[in-house]
């Protein structure tokens, strides 16, 4: 697609259910990364996607959070056991080569 | 450990004067940086870069300096106009293993009047 791609736009959810959030990156791009935005704070670095190597999970904050990449294109963040910390907004990037990402939209996250 | 840093959360400044957002950074592994812009319900979107082989890079209204001895980098903008009115994010990546990692700043929200 044109640009990076991110679903849903809002999600509401309910503290202890999972979620999935989903992201489609632009096509033929190799790196793929998610970050996370919470109220009044920077971006932090959640995971990071390379071609086939293994994933940066580096940033993943507990073992509740995960994410995978099918056949090198779209990726899915999921969160076990919503926690009301978790409330952010999720932004997912993709790029050809270092820096010089485009960025999703993001995903707003608010658990009640 | 924030290895950038943007001590300003909030910037206010009068339409066609000029804009200056600072960023500091701890790692010197950091080779390259970049300076973001972000818009209310919208994703960041790429403004600028520099590398650390160089000083200062220009694009029409934005400058970026980079100071290597002070760990240090700013963006100016002249003039600024309402519609730079955004978040400003700056970002660092390193060499090494750690790929194209960015490592963000907290944001400083600039706000240009007419």
């Amino acid at each position: 697609g044109a640009g990076v791609s991110q679903s849903p736009s809002n999600k509401v959810t309910e503290k202890g259910k999972d979620v999935e959030l989903r992201c489609d990156p632009i096509s033929g791009h190799t790196a793929l990364y998610w970050y996370r935005q919470s109220l009044g704070q920077g971006l932090e670095f959640l995971i990071y996607f390379q071609g086939n190597s293994a994933p940066d999970k580096s940033g993943l904050p507990s073992d509740r959070f995960s994410a995978e990449r099918t056949g090198g294109s779209v990726s899915t963040l999921t969160i076990q056991r919503t926690q009301q910390e978790d409330s952010a907004v999720y932004l997912c990037a993709s790029s050809l080569m270092r820096g010089g990402y485009t960025f999703g939209s993001g995903t707003r996250l608010t658990v009640v | 450990d924030q290895q950038v840093k943007q001590n300003s959360p909030s910037l206010s400044v009068q339409e066609g004067r000029i804009s200056i957002l600072n960023c500091d950074y701890t790692n010197s592994m950091f080779d390259y940086f970049l300076w973001y812009k972000k818009y209310p319900a919208e994703g960041p979107t790429f403004l600028i870069s520099i590398s650390s082989i160089k000083d200062k890079n220009e694009d029409g209204r934005f400058t970026v300096f980079l100071n290597k001895s002070a760990k240090h980098l700013s963006l100016h903008i002249v003039p600024s106009q309402p519609g730079d009115s955004a978040v400003y994010f700056c970002a660092a990546s390193a060499r090494g293993n750690q790929g194209g990692k960015l490592i963000f700043g907290q944001g400083t929200e600039l706000s240009v009047k007419p």
